[in-house]
């Protein structure tokens, strides 16, 4: 499974933009690049995906990097229930697994 | 609908036990998982099946560990005997499955699992 570096952890303050690094350098063509949190206690919860382009939906975008050795999820304005760890996992076109790596802790400061 | 059931919450048993953890994914959902996280390793995929066939156990610890999904609606992964490293968060997630695709996993609650 093609392996994604992300830092352990980053710090936040309320309703300010956040930007998650991950740098995945061995991406193969056919991986597509998925974001889970979790928050605590709780199980993991999709946040986003995409292959080439980037990509929006209500909770964050997703930005590609052009050779698509990198990514990074944006939190456009974050809140306190944004605290969570979050996975960037690559998964395989012709696979239905999940890696999870060990994410990266965010801590939103009010 | 009501997302991925797990049942139970919480499970205290001591050595030695049976343990049997359930699962009800997802109506319409074709593929079904199983992880375990735990504080030194992180959440591991044990087992996945598709269409109610186990695709991948790779994952799977060792003999003591089975998994099973009678049918689509309803999955067990059973522990026996049970020794304190088994000791975890177990969670299960469904799919809409197929290969090929971008797709999402939705996770249950978990079940926390300790074993004296």
């Amino acid at each position: 499974d093609a392996k994604t570096t992300q830092p352990n952890s980053m710090e936040s303050n309320e309703e300010e933009p956040v930007h998650l690094p991950c740098n995945h350098s061995t991406i193969s063509g056919t991986d597509y690049i998925h974001w889970y949190r979790q928050l605590p206690s709780q199980g993991p919860e999709y946040v986003i995906h995409g292959l080439t382009s980037n990509v929006n939906n209500r909770m964050a975008s997703l930005a590609i990097a052009e050779d698509r050795k990198s990514s990074t999820l944006i939190l456009h304005r974050a809140t306190l229930r944004d605290a969570a760890v979050y996975y960037c996992i690559l998964k395989g076109g012709g696979s239905e697994k999940l890696v999870f790596g060990k994410g990266t802790k965010l801590t939103v400061n009010p | 609908d009501a997302g991925v059931i797990q049942s139970p919450r919480h499970e205290v048993t001591e050595m030695g036990q049976e343990v049997t953890l359930r699962c009800k994914p997802i109506s319409g959902h074709n593929s079904l998982f199983w992880y375990r996280q735990t504080m030194m390793r992180g959440l591991e995929l044990l087992i996945y099946f598709n269409n109610n066939v186990p695709i991948d156990d790779s994952g799977m610890p060792e003999d003591r560990f089975s998994a099973k999904m009678p049918n689509a609606s309803f999955s067990t992964l059973k522990i026996q005997p049970s020794e304190p490293r088994d000791s975890a968060v177990y969670f299960c997630a469904s799919s809409l499955g197929g290969p090929g695709r971008g797709d999402i996993q939705y996770f249950g609650a978990g079940t926390r699992l300790s074993v004296l």
